[in-house]
C-alpha cells in the first residue's frame, strides 16, 4: 500500500462547478500538506501549503486537512477551464523536509 | 528569469549510450531534487543533495549518478542508459528547511 493515494481520474466538470480533490494517507506522522497544480508538459507548481489541520483558504481555492481520518481535500469553486490540469498533493514529517507525493488527479473543466 | 532550468528538453538515447542532465537554479536554494515521473506512478524522488558537495539517494536510485560541485548546479547521470528508464525528469530546489519546491520544465528522455 503506498503511504499516499490519490484517484488519478481524470475527473471532468462543467465550468462554474465546485471541484473537490482528496488525498488519503497512512502515515500519521505528516505534519504539512501541500498540493501542487501541474500543467500539461510543465513542472508542478506550489498552490496550497498547510500545516497541520484545519483549512486554508486563497481566492477560489480552499485546502483541508482531516488528521483524524487522514484525509487531505482541495476544493476549487466557480472552475476555469484555466484549471484543467493535474493536482498533486504532498506531504511530509515534522523533521523531514523531504515530500512524499501522490499520483496525482488529472481533471478537465469543460466550457 | 529566476527560476530552475533543465537542460536538454528532450533527448532520444540508444541503449548503453551515457548522457548528463543539467540543473541550474539562480534562487541561491540550499537544496535540490531530481525525481522522475511515470505515468500512474507520480514523483519518486532519484538522488537529492542539502547543499554543495553534498548529495544521498533517494527512492529510486540505480542506474543514476549525482553532483553538486556548485551550490546552483545539480547533475544527474546515466552511465548506460535502459529503456527502463524511459521518463521525464524533474529537478526542483527549495530554500533551506523549506517545503516549498521550485520546479523545472523537465527533461523528456527516450531510450530505445
Amino acid at each position: 500500500q503506498k503511504e499516499v493515494e490519490q484517484d488519478p481520474g481524470p475527473l471532468s466538470v462543467p465550468e462554474g462547478a465546485i471541484v473537490s480533490l482528496n488525498c488519503t494517507y497512512s502515515n500519521s506522522a505528516f505534519q504539512y500538506f501541500m498540493w501542487y497544480r501541474q500543467y500539461s508538459r510543465k513542472g508542478p507548481e506550489l498552490l496550497m501549503y498547510t500545516y497541520s489541520s484545519g483549512n486554508k483558504e486563497d481566492g477560489r481555492f480552499t485546502a483541508q486537512v482531516d488528521k483524524s481520518s487522514k484525509y487531505i481535500s482541495l476544493f476549487i469553486r466557480d472552475s476555469q477551464p484555466s484549471d484543467s490540469a493535474t493536482y498533486l498533493c504532498a506531504m511530509s514529517e515534522r523533521s523531514n523536509y523531504q515530500l512524499i507525493w501522490g499520483a496525482g488527479t488529472k481533471l478537465i473543466i469543460k466550457p | 528569469n529566476a527560476g530552475v532550468t533543465q537542460t536538454p528538453k528532450f533527448r532520444v538515447l540508444k541503449t548503453g549510450q551515457s548522457m548528463t542532465l543539467l540543473c541550474a537554479q539562480d534562487m541561491n536554494h540550499e537544496y535540490m531534487y531530481w525525481y522522475r515521473q511515470d505515468p500512474g506512478m507520480g514523483l519518486r524522488l532519484i538522488h537529492y543533495s542539502v547543499g554543495e558537495g553534498t548529495t544521498a539517494k533517494g527512492e529510486v536510485p540505480d542506474g543514476y549518478n549525482v553532483s553538486r560541485l556548485k551550490k546552483q548546479n545539480f547533475l544527474l547521470g546515466l552511465e548506460s542508459a535502459a529503456p527502463s528508464q524511459t521518463s521525464v525528469y524533474f529537478c526542483a530546489s527549495s530554500p533551506d528547511r523549506e517545503r516549498s519546491y521550485t520546479f523545472g520544465s523537465g527533461t523528456r528522455l527516450t531510450v530505445v
